[in-house]
């Protein structure tokens, strides 16, 4: 089954604690990226990657980082996380287009609510 | 930079009855896409329909229906024949094309929340 996984899908922590939220995908999509949603303001881009260490800051990328190592894993790291972090977060991935005007469907993760207290 | 517009923090509708939801936008491209994504209580996002702006023809989805209105940078969406199961949260997005900068950038409006009522 084609599919976006997230894990944890719950977290809760402490600020100051370093955490990882992994995000993992087995359609062969070179496109992922991450979003935040917070109530009032929708879905926000943090980070985004093209392909494999090929990385790029979206427009909430403060205190955030990730890496793609591997075409299928797109962890988003937070080293030192603050209660302005605590979000829902979505891993989303895509094929680069279809050429020309070509459009790929976004596959969203199921979400990873966190909580920074 | 675009921005996505809805205006509607929450609407209602009655079982097996029509509701449209408004989305404005604003950007200076002239090639782009746009979205409905509905989320559910599950949270799981869930692509509802989506529209390129070089095609003319609103697109249609089963009972899901947009009306694009480029000139007025504007994309509402119609449920018809309301379901229980339609009681969800709904985004608009915008989506610029492949090959510019930012591509695969959804940029979301504020989200609204729809409940149908039996």
């Amino acid at each position: 089954e084609a599919q976006v996984t997230q894990n944890p899908r719950y977290l809760i922590t402490v600020t100051g604690k370093k955490l990882t939220v992994t995000c993992s995908q087995n359609m062969n999509h070179e496109y992922m990226s991450w979003y935040r949603q917070d109530p009032g303001l929708g879905l926000r881009q943090i980070y985004y990657s093209m392909n494999v260490e090929v990385t790029d800051k979206g427009d909430v990328p403060e205190g955030y980082k990730v890496s793609r190592k591997e075409k299928r894993n797109f962890p988003l790291i937070l080293e030192s996380p603050s209660p302005n972090q605590t979000s829902l977060y979505f891993c989303a991935s895509s094929l680069l287009g279809g050429g020309g005007r070509g459009l790929s469907e976004q596959y969203f993760g199921p979400g990873t609510r966190l909580t920074v207290t | 930079a675009q921005t996505v517009t809805q205006s509607q923090p929450e609407m209602s509708v009655q079982e097996a009855e029509t509701v449209t939801l408004s989305c404005t936008y604003d950007t200076s491209e002239n090639n782009y896409y746009l979205f409905w994504y509905k989320q559910p209580p599950s949270r799981q996002m869930i692509l509802v329909i989506r529209q390129e702006a070089y095609k003319q023809q609103n697109a249609t989805e089963n009972r899901f229906s947009v009306n694009f209105q480029k000139a007025a940078k504007s994309f509402s969406l119609k449920i018809s024949d309301s379901q229980l199961g339609d009681t969800a949260m709904y985004f608009c997005a915008f989506m610029k094309p492949f090959g510019g900068t930012s591509y695969g950038k959804l940029t979301f409006g504020q989200g609204t929340i729809l409940t149908v009522h039996p």
